[in-house]
């Protein structure tokens, strides 16, 4: 059971948009501490994608863009293209366990 | 460009203890603005923090673990270790060294990740 909870998959058509929701609490994100978002592609390891809850580092696509409100956030991708499938991580701080928390992980399926 | 390779047995037998190192290149561990973790990827499943430590030596550890693991680093070797004691196959998964960029708390380099297996 992940500290950070998101939906275990999304799929969109291309072209389309979609959004993947990372809910935590009152101990991590709804304490003030940025959310951040990771692009995980078929056996390679994750890299950063969002960052600050709504800043991408340099070489993302502006296609993606992330959101924060209280306890939750939110990344967005639009146009979504067939290289956009992956599965998506969220992560914060958690002031609780004195450590780093995920989500549990949203595969998006590209239709 | 900085650079982080874990390495270690991918094959650790139940009971055991779990040791990799990951080597930093192409940037100094002791560099203030970072922290040094661990984290794993059972197959099919997603991320979980294992632990972090900063060039000083100060630890934190995820506390579902905490009993069971010690991360230690070593400036001269750029380099940071993890051991994870009494595995079982529940700590058969990907593990990722990675750098923690301390200003933002995130994850912003790791490793390409190695496959332990506990199995006899």
């Amino acid at each position: 059971q992940s500290v950070l909870t998101q939906p275990p998959s999304v799929s969109g058509a291309p072209g389309q948009r979609v959004t993947i929701s990372c809910t935590g609490g009152n101990s991590n994100i709804g304490a003030g501490y940025d959310v951040h978002w990771y692009q995980q592609l078929p056996g390679t390891a994750p890299k950063l994608l969002i960052y600050g809850n709504n800043n991408r580092p340099s070489g993302v696509p502006d296609r993606f863009s992330g959101s924060k409100s209280g306890t939750s956030a939110s990344l967005a991708i639009t146009g979504l293209q067939a290289e956009d499938e992956a599965d998506y991580y969220c992560q914060s701080y958690d002031s609780s366990l004195s450590g780093w928390v995920f989500g549990g992980g949203t595969k998006l399926t590209v239709l | 460009q900085l650079q982080l390779q874990e390495s270690g047995p991918g094959l650790v037998k139940p009971s055991e203890t779990l040791s990799l190192t990951c080597t930093v290149s192409g940037g100094s561990i002791s560099s203030s603005s970072y922290y040094w973790g661990w984290i794993r990827q059972p197959p099919g499943k997603g991320l979980e923090w294992i632990g972090s430590i900063y060039y000083s030596g100060s630890t934190n550890y995820n506390p579902s673990l905490k009993s069971r693991v010690t991360i230690s680093v070593d400036t001269t070797k750029n380099q940071f270790s993890l051991k994870l004691s009494s595995v079982t196959a529940a700590d058969t998964a990907v593990y990722y060294c990675a750098r923690i960029w301390f200003g933002e708390l995130l994850f912003d380099s790791w490793g390409q990740g190695t496959l332990v297996t506990v199995s006899s």
